[in-house]
């Protein structure tokens, strides 16, 4: 099973809005509403920033939103702020078997 | 508020058995489903398998057959074993809470850098 397909970076300035997008196909991505997304920054562990596709855990800025088209799916920031430079990692659940299946990646760079 | 800590060797020579131990506090470690995660130097994140206290365990296929994950419920704790180590094993390797509803992880240890090397 090959990695979700994520763009090697982004960027974009503070205020703005940037959208990342996690492609797969229709046994993970496509198949299940339930898409996860990670912010890690350089030497930290990863943290949960959406799950089931555009839900947000207690404590998450609303400046942080998932959504879903097909076998793609999007995590959108708005508002950039010098905090959000980070990796940023897609998750989808792909069956029993499998299970999940990680994207590559993203680093955001706020200019 | 769930704390996760890895502990275990740094340094496994190859075709050894890499071992590591992930400590719970905060919460009872028979109330959640538990993961190993891991993220070779510059690289992406890899799920590796997840264990419960009921004894279900379910493993990354391409790891199935060198991966052990267990729990011990007396110390709050549940542990990896990964066996043949080769240097393409050398990688931090996180412990992680599975979220209610399953497919993601809501809580992880710090994270704890192995490398297999002679």
């Amino acid at each position: 099973q090959s990695a979700l397909t994520q763009p090697a970076s982004v960027s974009g300035s503070p205020g703005q809005s940037i959208t990342i997008s996690c492609t797969g196909t229709s046994s993970d991505v496509g198949g299940y509403n339930y898409v996860s997304w990670y912010q890690q920054h350089p030497g930290k562990a990863p943290k949960l920033m959406i799950y089931d596709v555009s839900k947000r855990p207690s404590g998450v800025s609303d400046r942080f939103s998932g959504s879903k088209s097909g076998n793609t799916a999007s995590l959108t920031i708005s508002g950039l702020q010098a905090e959000d430079e980070a990796d940023y990692y897609c998750c989808s659940y792909a069956g029993s078997t499998i299970y999940v299946i990680f994207g590559g990646g993203t680093k955001l760079t706020v200019l | 508020q769930v704390q996760l800590q890895e502990s275990g060797p740094g340094l496994v020579k190859p075709s050894e058995t890499l071992s590591l131990t992930c400590t719970v506090s905060g919460g009872s470690i028979s109330s959640y489903y538990w993961s190993w995660i891991r993220q070779p130097p510059g690289k992406g994140l890899e799920w590796i398998g997840y264990t419960h206290y009921s004894g279900g365990t379910n493993y990354n296929p391409s790891l199935k057959s060198r991966v052990t994950m267990s729990i011990d419920t007396s110390k709050n704790q549940f542990s990896l074993k990964l066996s043949s180590v080769t240097a393409a094993d050398t990688a931090v390797y996180y412990c992680a809470k599975i979220g209610s509803g399953g497919a993601r992880w809501d809580c992880w240890g710090q994270g704890t850098l192995v490398t297999v090397s002679s």
